[in-house]
């Protein structure tokens, strides 16, 4: 499976639109991008998932080009709230093996 | 509410003792998942069942022993553990385990176990 390389930490103030990169250089055809989100001691919690173009649903946005080997989730208007880990996974299939990387740990501010 | 519990959600052992994790899940779905989350590590997955059976076993060593008696609940037996095994232990389901269709593969997380093996 692609290995995937996302910012360790990111900072954001309530109210801005926080974007969170990815890089999957050496995703396949038949692999989906993923991402979830963890609060801390909880489990992870699916937020979307995309092949390519754009997604959105009513949390979040997933911005993926031609090429694939990058994605972008974005988050409109953070709240402090939205301070969690976000893990980019690239799943094969959009099926059920997902391996998980150090994910991004995003701090929001007031 | 994820629809996905665990007990205990604490838990202290000995390296001799024997426990037991149990997970729950009132979604109705057919698959189960086992993961391991270590606090310098990221989240590994330790096994897979799907209607009952397991479907993967991610080279987990011997005392850790997954049972799923059925599709709503799983258990994870722990025997002569040792203290790097301390982690948080999160139970997942989803509705199935095929491909291609986003809302049959989603797993809904439980709050997790966090094992301490002394």
């Amino acid at each position: 499976l692609a290995k995937t390389t996302q910012p360790i930490s990111m900072d954001s103030y309530e109210g801005q639109e926080v974007n969170i990169t990815c890089s999957h250089n050496n995703i396949a055809t038949n692999d989906y991008i993923t991402w979830y989100q963890q609060f801390p001691s909880q489990g992870p919690r699916f937020i979307i998932q995309g092949y390519k173009t754009k997604v959105t649903n009513e949390v979040a946005s997933l911005f993926i080009p031609a090429d694939r080997k990058s994605s972008t989730l974005s988050l409109p208007r953070v709240s402090l709230s939205d301070t969690a880990v976000y893990y980019c996974l690239v799943v094969r299939d959009a099926g059920n093996m997902l391996t998980f990387g150090g994910g991004t740990r995003l701090m929001v501010k007031p | 509410e994820t629809g996905v519990t665990q007990t205990p959600r604490h838990l202290v052992m000995g390296m001799t003792n024997k426990k037991s994790l149990k997970c729950e899940q009132h979604l109705g779905h057919n698959a189960m998942y086992w993961y391991k989350q270590s606090a310098k590590k990221p989240l590994e997955l330790m096994f897979v069942y799907n209607f009952k059976e397991q479907t993967e076993n991610n080279s987990v060593p011997s005392r850790f022993s997954p049972e799923c008696p059925n599709s709503s609940h799983l258990f994870l037996h722990l025997h002569t553990l040792q203290p790097e095994d301390s982690a948080l232990y999160l139970c997942a389901s989803s509705q199935g385990i095929a491909g291609g269709i986003t809302s049959y593969n989603e797993q809904f997380f439980g709050p997790g176990t966090r094992l301490t093996v002394l």
